[in-house]
């Protein structure tokens, strides 16, 4: 299947600083990426859509100043936590659309941010 | 609105047959999908049904009811590592995931 990688895999920082998450479409082209958050013993939550360049979707509730999104390659997505704060910390995946088969979502392997 | 429903926990015994049922609620349905998540990673596919019917694969199946929104997730011979969380997510007419809140499977020895 396709692979999707994600750096960092976990990221401890101070509250105030920001954060940068790489999501990366390995072996195949993501015209849409996806970022979800997950918080423990949740289910996984839609924070927006992202779009090969054009700007993200963001879904309610998601603030798009904080969480700044930029998919300027078919490969590539971040996501930039502003300004974090400790009740940011959380499970951050991100997803790629493979098109060409049944456009099912692959995941990256997750990044777990801790804000101090 | 839209809505899937699937138990929140579900208990198996180690070699046995576990069924997870999923319902749905969507505007539009372009597939439905399993995935299994192992705490503290992320989900990784499963399974993939757009067509009525059972789909197996190894010792997991999938099958799907359009006319019900329906799907059930079938693990047989069940093993210790698969203790997870098992999501069932239906793709609407926007092409967007719906995403179930997971059934977190307990195997006992």
């Amino acid at each position: 299947g396709a692979v999707v990688s994600q750096h960092p895999s976990w990221v401890i920082c101070k509250s105030g600083t920001s954060v940068k998450i790489e999501c990366r479409s390995l072996d195949f082209q993501a015209t849409t990426m996806f970022w979800y958050r997950q918080f423990p013993k949740q289910s996984l939550m839609l924070m927006a859509t992202s779009n090969e360049g054009s700007k993200a979707t963001y879904e309610q509730g998601v603030e798009k100043d904080k969480f700044l999104i930029n998919h300027a390659s078919l490969t590539l997505s971040t996501l930039t936590v502003t300004s974090a704060h400790p009740e940011d910390s959380s499970f951050y995946i991100c997803s790629a659309r493979d098109w060409t088969g049944h456009n099912e979502q692959f995941f990256g392997p997750g990044t777990r941010l801790t804000v101090l | 609105g839209q809505n899937i429903d699937q138990p929140t926990e579900m208990t198996a015994t180690e070699g046995a047959i576990v069924q997870i049922n999923c319902t749905y609620q969507t505007s539009g349905f372009n597939g439905l999908f399993w995935y299994q998540q192992h705490a503290g990673e992320a989900p990784t596919f499963l399974s993939y049904n757009v067509l009525d019917g059972l789909e197996e694969k190894g010792r997991f199946s999938s099958f799907l009811s359009r006319s019900k929104g329906y799907s059930y997730l079938l693990l047989k011979e069940l093993q210790m590592k698969d203790s997870a969380s098992y999501l069932c997510a239906v793709m609407d007419s926007n092409y967007q995931l719906i995403w179930g809140a997971g059934t977190k499977l307990i195997i006992k020895p």
